[in-house]
């Protein structure tokens, strides 16, 4: 089946530094894919859609200088947390659709401790 | 109101129950409805995936959609220890942009 790879399963950084985050789809082409956040013990919260080749499209109340995402290729979206603090401390997933009539499949997730 | 409601749990079965989640939602626009397991810190996986009402069954699993009531239920026969984790519900309109519930931590007790 179509999977997504999600690389570092987890990170901790120091306060105002910056962590990039990758999702890799490995046997299909993403033209879309998804980022999004949890906190423990919450659902799934979308941060923003990542278009291959444009602009990604933010969700409101999140800060698009701060969470920068490219999507550079057909396989490829990055999520950078930029100067990151210990509030932004969180479980962030990609997710991408598998053709019109799959479902999306979620990468494994990457854990971001912030100290 | 939010748009899909989902019990939070938690929810604790013996062995071999059969256990009952559901989700309820407000949008009429959903069309796809979808549930995932999710293991602790990790990615969700998906379940089930179905378009429109209907029931659709796999293996242990059975997912039911009732569009004029906006809700759906899963369906779990024959629990196991491994399924113990939180399912979340999600759903989708034509535009493809999934909303969640806020998942149901269940529990199966060997």
């Amino acid at each position: 089946g179509a999977v997504v790879s999600q690389h570092p399963s987890w990170v901790i950084c120091k306060s105002g530094t910056s962590v990039k985050i990758e999702c890799r789809s490995l046997d299909f082409q993403a033209t879309t894919m998804f980022w999004y956040r949890q906190f423990p013990k919450q659902s799934l919260m979308l941060m923003a859609t990542s278009n291959e080749g444009s602009k990604a499209t933010y969700e409101q109340g999140v800060e698009k200088d701060k969470f920068l995402i490219n999507h550079a290729s057909l396989t490829l979206s990055t999520l950078t947390v930029t100067s990151a603090h210990p509030e932004d401390s969180s479980f962030y997933i990609c997710s991408a659709t598998v053709g019109r009539e799959g479902g999306y499949t979620f990468g494994s997730g990457t854990r971001l401790t912030v100290v | 109101q939010k748009e899909v409601e989902q019990d939070p749990g938690p929810l604790s079965v013996p062995e071999g129950a059969i256990v009952s989640l559901n989700c309820t939602y407000s949008n009429s626009a959903f069309q796809y409805f979808m549930w995932y397991r999710q293991y602790s810190r990790k990615g969700p996986e998906l379940l089930m995936y179905t378009y429109s009402s209907g029931n659709k069954e796999d293996g242990r699993f059975t997912a039911q959609v009732d569009k004029s009531s906006k809700y759906i239920s899963l369906f779990i026969r024959d629990s196991q220890p491994s399924d113990s984790a939180t399912y979340l519900c999600a759903m989708s309109s034509a535009a493809r942009q999934l909303t969640f519930g806020s998942g149901t931590q269940l529990t199966v007790l060997p």
